[in-house]
């Protein structure tokens, strides 16, 4: 059984660029939650996909999207990239939204460095 | 929405040590989890804990959902188990909110 899975690792881009991030979701799981987290802080729950439908979203503006495929893998797309947008993304993910009880996998992250 | 709140902030153990942190929330919760954060950043599942205690190993957790408060128990603190430590519970939409963290650090 594999893991929560993202990538890149590390990437570093300019101010106004947009980027995107993608995440692996562990095997039979169909929901994928994102957060960002922000040096010295606990994350934050940016939006959750379930079954390829958005299932809630956390105070993200609209500049913050995403999407998830019918293998239930997902992206986080960030257009006009701002210098406090930068931070370790974390992508997570679990047989089931939270409401069904059910526990959720953490990937590696993604550290996003704009300058 | 609901508010976490862990404490210590930060704390120094020696090598062997016992330690005990808490999470405070501010709402009743279904679930929650414990999580260690590593020097990488990855979130490395402790426990999936919505009442009672449960064990693993030199870990322990306990929950009282209906005082709203969870702990974290480590006995025997090796070096391995420095880093920040997370608690987050599921909000009635079924999302996890995360508190601040407890930095943990363990000198040899």
């Amino acid at each position: 059984e594999t893991g929560v899975t993202q990538s890149p690792t590390h990437l570093i881009k300019t101010r106004g660029q947009q980027v995107t991030l993608r995440c692996s979701s562990q095997s039979g799981h169909n929901t994928v939650s994102w957060y960002q987290q922000a040096l010295g802080q606990g994350p934050q729950f940016i939006f959750q996909y379930y079954r390829e439908e958005e299932n809630g979203r956390g105070n993200f503006p609209p500049r913050f999207s995403g999407l998830q495929f019918p293998n239930y893998s997902s992206e986080l797309n960030v257009n006009a990239l701002e210098l406090d947008d930068s931070a370790l993304y974390l992508c997570a993910s679990s047989l089931a939204p939270g409401y069904m009880n059910t526990e959720a996998f953490f990937g590696q992250g993604t550290r996003l460095t704009v300058v | 929405g609901i508010q976490v709140e862990q404490s210590p902030p930060d704390l120094i153990l020696q090598e062997g040590a016992n330690s005990t942190l808490r999470c405070n929330f501010s709402d009743s919760v279904n679930n929650l989890q414990w999580f260690h954060q590593n020097p990488w950043g990855q979130l490395i599942n402790l426990f999936y804990i919505p009442s009672g205690t449960k064990q693993n190993g030199r870990l322990s957790a306990t929950t009282v959902a209906t005082e709203r408060y969870s702990l974290l128990y480590i006995s025997s603190s090796q070096t391995t188990d420095s880093g920040v430590y997370f608690c987050a519970p599921y909000n009635q939409g079924g999302k996890l909110i995360f508190g601040q963290g407890t930095e943990l650090s363990v000198k040899p």
